[in-house]
């Protein structure tokens, strides 16, 4: 039931290095969320993108959204130790009016000091 | 904001026996959801309300299931009849307002069917 599908499903990288992940995605949305999770615990929520925008940054990340492709990436630059976790894209679907949210598989990236 | 708070954060059973989780949400947050996840998975959406009323079910959530948010404010999900495939994490998540944006997850509660 799962909508997404990441790429890569695990990246390990240099402190410093930047980490690219990607997301695709199969219905229509009304936006797309990236979400973190650290080993075995809750999820924690990193920028939000509405299926009428084409970029977005906060801080370290910069999201893009190309809905006639119907995927995503999320770029960190200059990578951390701290960055180390699951990274999971989610889409509210547009005809979904709860909000409920479908994830992808994730990427696990490992940041390596 | 004090944060979304499940408890237990784990949960040892027996195949057969009934388990309750608890999620209290954001004080101020009217929606309320439901996630299971498995290891290397994402969340899988199981149910939400909104306030007191459970507006959507999954077809993950079979009968064995059932979720109540009474007075619309904390949250509890059973399981009856555990089965060794309901191992899993159960979150749960909270939001404000029509529910598209963000949403609070909370630590999660490990479940283990021996």
């Amino acid at each position: 039931s799962q909508q997404g599908e990441e790429d890569p499903q695990a990246l390990s990288i240099q402190e410093g290095e930047n980490a690219t992940m990607n997301c695709s995605y199969k219905t229509s949305i009304n936006n797309l969320q990236w979400y973190r999770q650290n080993s075995g615990r809750g999820l924690v929520h990193l920028i939000l993108i509405r299926s009428n925008e084409r970029e977005k940054h906060s801080g370290r990340l910069r999201v893009t959204l190309d809905t006639s492709k119907k995927s995503s990436s999320l770029l960190i630059t200059a990578s951390r130790a701290a960055d180390t976790a699951s990274y999971f894209c989610a889409t509210v679907p547009i005809y979904n009016q709860g909000g409920k949210l479908i994830f992808g598989q994730g990427t696990e990236l490992s940041v390596k000091p | 904001d004090t944060g979304v708070s499940q408890d237990p954060r784990h949960k040892i059973t027996k195949r057969g026996q009934n388990v309750t989780f608890r999620c209290d949400p954001i004080s101020e947050h009217n929606r309320l959801y439901w996630y299971r996840q498995t290891l290397g998975q994402g969340p899988e959406f199981l149910t939400y309300f909104q306030n007191e009323a459970q507006l959507e079910k999954s077809r993950l959530l079979s009968d064995r299931f059932s979720a109540e948010r009474p007075k619309g404010s904390f949250s509890t999900l059973e399981i009856q009849r555990t089965e060794q495939g309901d191992s899993a994490m159960y979150l749960c998540a909270s939001s404000r307002g029509a529910g598209l944006g963000e949403q609070y997850f909370g630590p999660g509660t490990r479940l283990t069917v021996t």
